[in-house]
């Protein structure tokens, strides 16, 4: 199975600052990664799939990058709304993985 | 307005058996792939499986193979998971999720959850 490692498993932030999350696949998966966003005892929400797409109704605050084996995203303005753990995922072949989590606080 | 609602969680026993069901409305359910992943509490997601618009076609996580199986009925716009041999292992929110039309663009509509606990 592709391992997905994200980096930092936890960052504080305050509200305005530029936030970047790292993912990286233990193998090429091409453009073939998803971001989630999920608030305490919600479901998933999709923000961006092939690595940089914007998923429709999603801020544009949200952008991701990168290919491959290494993936970021970022949040360029960070809002309220956005204090979330944040979960990338490969679809490239199976099982589906997806990365641990990475959790922005409040700073 | 596209929905998925999760039912069929609850307690059970070590090595006893769970039906979940996904019931979908608001779009067209035979044209999609379709996933199960779960979150065990305080933990992160975890695929399941997933299941093609047919039922032809099904993927499993290692830990699951040979104790659950993904279904689905296109009549009844309904996504299921029989779970076998439950394990404390297990105990998780299961999400229905859905997935492609033709290439995956990641999971795009969820449930809202339903939680199973695997305890004696």
């Amino acid at each position: 199975a592709i391992r997905m490692t994200q980096s930092p498993s936890s960052l504080s932030a305050s509200t305005g600052d530029r936030v970047t999350i790292t993912c990286r696949a233990s193998q090429g998966i091409s453009s073939y990664l998803a971001w989630y966003q999920q608030k305490p005892g919600k479901a998933p929400k999709l923000l961006i799939y092939a690595a940089s797409t914007l998923q429709s109704g999603v801020p544009s605050r949200f952008s991701g990058s990168g290919s491959g084996t290494d993936f970021t995203l970022t949040i360029s303005c960070l809002q309220s709304e956005d204090f979330a753990t944040y979960y990338c995922q490969q679809y490239y072949s199976y099982p589906v993985t997806f990365g641990q989590g990475t959790k922005v606080e409040i700073k | 307005e596209v929905q998925l609602v999760e039912s069929g969680g609850g307690l059970v026993q070590p090595g006893g058996s769970l039906r979940l069901s996904c019931a979908a409305s608001g779009f067209t359910f035979s044209s999609y792939w379709m996933s199960w992943v779960r979150q065990a509490p305080g933990k992160g997601l975890e695929w399941v499986a997933n299941i093609k618009q047919d039922g032809s076609e099904k993927y499993y996580v290692d830990s699951v193979k040979g104790r659950f199986t993904i279904s689905r009925d296109n009549a009844k716009n309904s996504l299921y998971l029989q779970m076998n041999s439950l394990r404390a292992e297990d105990t998780a929110v299961y999400y229905c999720a859905r997935d492609a039309l033709t290439v995956t663009k990641g999971f795009d509509y969820w449930g809202q959850g339903t939680l199973v606990t695997v305890s004696s």
